[in-house]
């Protein structure tokens, strides 16, 4: 059974730094890209990064360039997302996703339930 | 990047009667746009692909049509689970993006 389970979530003060993690499970992890997708509180769906399957190219949105940076560990069946100069807009929940960007079909097939950031002072 | 435009922002339908929701992108998408389902509480879940491919397990009642910048979800016969906030979303170009979504509830 594919399985993807978020952590790392919690209260950080503006400024301050979070690394969020996911742990894959019932699938070939290093054969996939894989994304983060976050959903800020009573609002829609936005796509935060993604990453090819052997790491070696990322893409972020344009909000976040700078400040995120999504990596991987495909020994450790693992990805993360290094969250740093947090603001009060970055508060959300935070779900990793599987992408199917490597094949022709698209879209993220399965997701965790997701880590909540809530950035205030 | 590539603005997507949902329409309604809310529906209000009965059981059992069809919906019909749309999704129109800034520019053209080709067919590479995926539909989801998201439930209070719950993470979205994938429900078409490519504009028209219903994922796995999805019900045959979902249905997805459409390319370049008009799609549209259509739900032919509205079941109580199916009252729930639907996304579409490009993934042609990057950055990928979502449209702010249509609620459906029951009339």
């Amino acid at each position: 059974e594919v399985q993807v389970v978020e952590s790392g979530g919690g209260l950080v003060q503006p400024g301050g730094s979070l690394r969020l993690s996911c742990a894959a499970s019932g699938f070939t992890f290093r054969s996939w890209w894989m994304s983060w997708v976050r959903q800020a509180p009573g609002k829609g769906l936005e796509w935060v990064a993604s990453i090819m399957p052997d790491g070696s190219e990322k893409y972020y949105v344009d909000s976040v360039k700078g400040r995120f940076t999504i990596s991987r560990d495909n020994a450790k069946n693992s990805l993360f997302l290094q969250m740093n100069s947090l603001r009060a807009e970055d508060t959300a929940v935070y779900y990793c996703a599987r992408d199917r960007a490597a094949s022709d079909e698209g879209g993220f097939d399965y997701w965790g339930q997701g880590t909540l950031v809530t950035v205030s002072s | 990047e590539i603005v997507m435009t949902q329409s309604p922002a809310t529906l209000s339908v009965s059981p059992g009667e069809r919906a019909t929701l749309s999704c129109r992108a800034s520019q053209s998408v080709s067919s590479n746009l995926a539909w989801y389902q998201e439930k209070p509480g719950q993470a979205p879940r994938l429900l078409i692909y490519g504009a028209s491919t219903r994922a796995t397990g999805i019900p045959a009642r979902f249905s997805g049509s459409g390319s370049g910048t008009e799609f549209t979800l259509t739900i032919s016969s509205l079941q109580s689970e199916d009252f729930a906030v639907y996304y579409c979303q490009q993934y042609n170009n990057w950055p990928y993006t979502f449209g702010q979504g249509t609620k459906l509830e029951i009339k």
